[in-house]
């Protein structure tokens, strides 16, 4: 079984400040991580992933995240914020060596991002 | 670029009427899934479906659900008899041979 674990329901940093979201899964087989963003209104949209190749895995919108097995971590990094990364960002772990498994998603985490 | 589509964006019902929520995948993607958000809550599983026939689905997923793939493009979830507490958006998603799922714009469900 996987579960997903967002520490903080609520972040908040000023434009240009370094983002981190925090994302602690469990997971009985080897994990496969992603975060998504959910932006008011609308759809998740996938961010990156991590599938068992690179550790530290680039997306979009200059985001990144770093796998870190020994502390079960997938923490979501930017250097710089920008008003646009406001939104909802949810960390999700799949079981996913077998082709297709559900998501399990956490709680989410809403980032703010003031002037 | 591809990307899953949703009808309708917003739907409401009244209690015990049944409602069918629509989903286009990605052409050539094989795995499909339902997903929902209750309002202020986290994106639960519903139901995977792959090969014509569910292969997982949860606890929520009971007997009032149903899915189907009709006609080779359209993804349907079927509420048979709503209840208040159904109320929620409902997400579709699909996979292709990667591991990443897309996801629709969701149908938000006003079960009243």
């Amino acid at each position: 079984a996987q579960s997903v674990t967002q520490l903080g329901s609520h972040v908040s940093v000023s434009e240009g400040a370094l983002v981190l979201l925090r994302c602690n899964y469990s997971s009985s087989v080897p994990p496969y991580l992603f975060w998504y963003v959910q932006y008011p209104n609308q759809g998740l949209q996938l961010l990156l992933k991590y599938t068992s190749a690179a550790t530290l895995v680039k997306g979009i919108n200059g985001f990144e995240a770093e796998f870190k097995k020994s502390e079960t971590s997938f923490h979501l990094t930017k250097p710089s914020a920008h008003m646009s990364d406001a939104a909802e960002y949810f960390c999700a772990v799949s079981g996913g060596n077998t082709g297709f498994q559900k998501l399990v998603f956490g709680t989410g985490t809403r980032l703010l991002v003031s002037p | 670029e591809p990307e899953v589509t949703q009808t309708p964006s917003h739907q409401v019902t009244q209690m015990g009427q049944e409602v069918i929520l629509r989903c286009v995948p990605i052409s050539n993607h094989l795995y499909f899934y339902w997903y929902r958000q209750i309002l202020g809550q986290k994106v639960e599983f519903l139901v995977s479906f792959y090969n014509n026939e569910i292969s997982e689905k949860s606890e929520i997923f009971d007997d009032q659900f149903s899915v189907e793939r009709p006609d080779g493009s359209n993804f349907t979830l079927k509420i048979r008899s709503t209840k208040l507490e159904d109320s929620a958006m409902y997400f579709c998603a699909s996979q292709g041979q990667g591991y990443e799922q897309y996801f629709g714009p969701g149908t938000r469900l006003t079960v009243t």
